[in-house]
């Protein structure tokens, strides 16, 4: 099926630093989004992508859809306690009924060191 | 603001026994899907629905049924609980594939 790979697993970073994190895929998909899942939550949407070579702003948080339509990269500026949390990749994929359906990537885990 | 409500929030099964993870949403989507997220790792997708009576396969969707009579409604069945069942059940809506509102989660324990 379809694989999304998710780079780092992990991080630990300190208070104000800034974040990159990515995510592949061995297929093209037309659309890229990012969610945050904080402890005990389900995931949020942070941004949506549609467009290959698309910059997307939300605040401290930076997207940008691959122009290949193969990767996506999330930038956080300036981390806060509250960036703490789980961060997942999403494309979508072909369902067997020819509309969409999500799948997720495996996360990269956000810790801030005091 | 209802959204996607799932009950219950936490439950603990013994081996063999079944039951049912309620979803529903109020926002009127097509699109309903079920995950399993085991500690520390990513959303499994186990089953979805693009509409009423619409329903197929995800990823991981052994020792799972679901239904969906209703755009508000669609639980997911566990017929004979095993521990590798053992996980926090999310589930989510959308208009489309394109922006999924998720639940809160049930967390199920099975021993």
């Amino acid at each position: 099926g379809q694989q999304l790979n998710q780079s780092p697993q992990s991080m630990f970073i300190q208070e104000g630093e800034d974040v990159s994190m990515n995510c592949t895929s061995s297929s093209i998909f037309n659309t890229w989004l990012w969610y945050k899942q904080d402890p005990g939550e389900g995931p949020v949407l942070l941004i949506a992508l549609y467009k290959a070579g698309e910059l997307t702003s939300n605040g401290r948080l930076t997207a940008q859809f691959g122009i290949t339509r193969k990767d996506s990269f999330l930038n956080i500026s300036a981390s806060i306690p509250s960036d703490v949390g789980i961060y997942f990749c999403a494309v979508g994929g072909r369902s067997n009924f020819g509309n969409e359906k999500l799948t997720f990537g495996t996360g990269t885990r956000l810790t801030i060191i005091p | 603001n209802a959204g996607v409500t799932q009950t219950p929030k936490f439950r603990i099964l013994k081996i063999g026994q079944s039951m049912t993870l309620q979803c529903t949403q109020d926002m009127n989507h097509n699109y309903m899907y079920w995950y399993r997220q085991d500690p520390g790792m990513g959303l499994k997708l186990i089953y979805y629905s693009v509409g009423a009576g619409i329903t197929d396969k995800g990823e991981v969707p052994n020792g799972y049924n679901v239904s969906r009579s209703t755009t508000e409604d669609f639980p997911l069945r566990l017929e004979l609980a095993a521990p590798s069942q053992t996980s926090v059940y999310f589930c989510a809506s959308s208009e489309q594939s394109k922006r999924a509102f998720f639940g809160q989660g049930t967390r199920l324990t099975v021993v």
